[in-house]
């Protein structure tokens, strides 16, 4: 069972546009909502994160976005650029699963020029 | 700081072998953990060791397992290797014993299953 699903699996943007990737959750117990951006041939890296006590967070041109009663989160990539391409992943954890992350399946960007 | 590191970078094994997978975390660091990626099944969580103690684990078989020594470096075994464990090999790192926390990952081992 996927903890976690995201959407959309693929998405192809305009240079300086938006990108904006969808997450949604089951588990009320989870706590922290962070993204991780990966390229390839390397490991993810973490983007930015948040937790349900906030509703929004902005770290320079990422910004997420936490709806605690519709259990989603979505990741917004402001002026999105070519270097912005890569894959996306979003995840969900809380203290009662130690410190195991539950991913969503990946969401491939492109920003065309 | 240096960031995690994860030895070998690229692995070919052949079916039966066992083999094993190292991981050094960032410095100050005391939880690992380790997660299998391939395609077909994203990024699913092995374990997860902090204090040379395994604090929880995934859904694999026994043939997977690892340890973290007092270093807090740590190791992962595969035993009796199939051909559907091929998959990029990710270590994570994390900061303290808090939870949930930050995880930082590595390049990941390359593990290809002949």
């Amino acid at each position: 069972q996927q903890q976690v699903k995201q959407s959309p699996q693929s998405l192809i943007v305009q240079k300086g546009g938006i990108s904006i990737i969808n997450c949604a959750y089951e588990n009320t117990a989870f706590d922290y909502f962070p993204w991780y951006q990966q390229f390839p041939g390397k490991g993810p890296a973490l983007l930015i994160a948040i937790r349900p006590d906030v509703s929004e967070k902005k770290e320079g041109r990422f910004t997420i976005s936490f709806n605690k009663s519709a259990k989603q989160f979505s990741l917004h990539i402001m002026d999105s650029q070519p270097g912005d391409s890569a894959t996306y992943f979003c995840a969900a954890s809380s203290a009662n699963t130690g410190n195991q992350f539950y991913f969503g399946t990946g969401t491939s960007l492109t920003v065309i020029p | 700081k240096a960031g995690v590191t994860q030895t070998p970078r690229y692995l070919i094994k052949t079916r039966g072998q066992q083999v094993t997978l190292s991981c050094s975390p960032i410095s100050g660091h005391r939880s690992v953990s380790w997660y299998q990626q391939t395609p077909g099944q994203g990024l699913q969580f092995l374990f997860e060791y902090f204090s040379e103690t395994q604090r929880n684990k995934g859904n694999f078989p026994g043939r997977f397992s690892g340890r973290q020594f007092s270093n807090s470096r740590s190791e992962m075994n595969v035993s009796t290797l199939e051909l559907g464990d091929s998959a990029l090999y990710l270590c994570a790192s994390s900061p303290a014993g808090l939870l949930p926390y930050e995880q930082y990952f590595g390049p990941g081992t390359r593990l290809t299953v002949t």
